[in-house]
Order: structure tokens, then sequence, then C-alpha cells
């Protein structure tokens, strides 16, 4: 069966340090990943999405980066946080448009 | 472009109460697909439901109901004798075929069941 899993599950971290979320899918290849936050009581914001290994692309532009090392690892990165970087980040995967998404369970990020 | 809005910000019923949660949505392409999701406190979304464009059928699961209405660009999403562990964010998304898998979501609508 297919699982998505996204670690830490939670984070506190000062403003300037580097951040690093890791998101991987088993048991389905050459999935769509995506990148989203969601800001304390608001809707979701997609930060990045990628078809394919190393391709990336950005919807927001913003304080952080995206990469895809391998097929079913999608990483969220920034140099130096900013305050208004907080927020709760989503991972999801998408093998086809018409399937929806499946979501990680979320990195709660805050910014102190 | 596409577009989401779930006008209703925040609902609140009391138990067994029915609610419903509207859902309008933009777009140009004639294929699409509607979602609704369920995100309660912990904080994951959960996918409840998927309806494509060709597919106006109403459909209903135990106490959840969906309809589906091109004419007015609506998604619209009943919870029948809602419970409190309905209490959650509900979000509606479209997604299309022209538009690299991405969906488009709502802002979400934040019901609260209370006892």
């Amino acid at each position: 069966s297919q699982t998505i899993h996204q670690w830490p599950a939670t984070l506190v971290q000062p403003v300037g340090s580097p951040l690093s979320l890791e998101c991987t899918v088993e048991g389905t290849s050459n999935p769509n990943l995506y990148w989203y936050r969601q800001a304390a009581g608001r809707g979701l914001q997609l930060l990045f999405y990628s078809v394919g290994i190393g391709q990336i692309s950005s919807e927001v532009p913003q304080n952080l980066s995206a990469s895809r090392p391998q097929d079913r690892q999608f990483i969220l990165s920034s140099k130096k946080l900013l305050l208004s970087d907080s927020g709760f980040y989503l991972c999801a995967w998408s093998v086809r448009v018409s399937y929806g998404y499946t979501f990680g369970s979320g990195t709660r990020l805050t910014v102190v | 472009a596409q577009k989401v809005t779930q006008a209703q910000t925040e609902i609140s019923v009391v138990e067994k109460e029915d609610v419903t949660l509207d859902c309008v949505y933009e777009t140009r392409d004639t294929t699409y697909y509607l979602f609704w999701y369920k995100q309660p406190p912990s904080g994951e979304l959960v996918f409840l439901i998927r309806r494509n464009s060709f597919d106006e059928q109403n459909e209903i699961s135990g106490r959840y109901s969906w309809n589906f209405q091109k004419s007015t660009s609506s998604f619209n999403f009943t919870i029948t004798a809602s419970q409190v562990v309905d209490s959650a964010v509900y979000f509606c998304a479209l997604s299309v075929d022209t538009n690299a898998g991405k969906s488009t979501f709502g802002d979400g609508t934040t019901l609260t069941v209370k006892p």
C-alpha cells in the first residue's frame, strides 16, 4: 500500500537558523510531489511541486527552496529562517490528477 | 485560472443537526475534478471524496452526502445527524489536467459540532 512519511512532527527554530523538512513516499513510483504551507487559521498555500527527480517548480517567491534527490523523496529547506516562515507544512503526493492528494501528517514549524 | 470559494468561514451546530458546507468553483476547463478533504485538530488532511466533471451523480456515504451541480458550479457537502467527531476544517479543492496536477483549494470551513 502507498504511504507517505513526513518528519519531524514539530519543530521550534530560532530566526536565522537553517531548515530541512523531509517527506518520503512508499508504494508508488514517479509520483507528483507537493509542499503546502498553512498559516494559523488560514487556507493552504502551494509552495513547490515536482513531477520528477530534480524537477522543482516554485509557486511563490520566498525564503524556502525544495529538492527532489530521489524519486520518492522531497525536501523543503531554508538557509536562514524568518519569523514569517512559521506555519504548518504539509507534503502531499499524487499519481494522477483525478485521484487527488494523499497528505503527510504535517510539520508544525515555529520560528522564534 | 482556477478558483474555489468556500464562503462559510465557520459554522457551529449542535450534535444531531444536519449541516451543509458550500463550495463554488471556477474553471474554463471542460474536464476537471473536485475533492473534499477533512482536517481534524491533529492537522493531517484526509481525503473524503472526488468527483469528475462528467459525473454529476450525487453520492451518499453513511452520514455524508455530496451534491454536484455544474449549472451552478457548486459541489456542496452535507453531514446528516452531525457528531462531535465531525468537528474539523473542511476543504474543497479543484484540479484540472492542464495544471500539472496541482489542486486549487478553498480557504476551508471550520465546523464545530457541540454536544
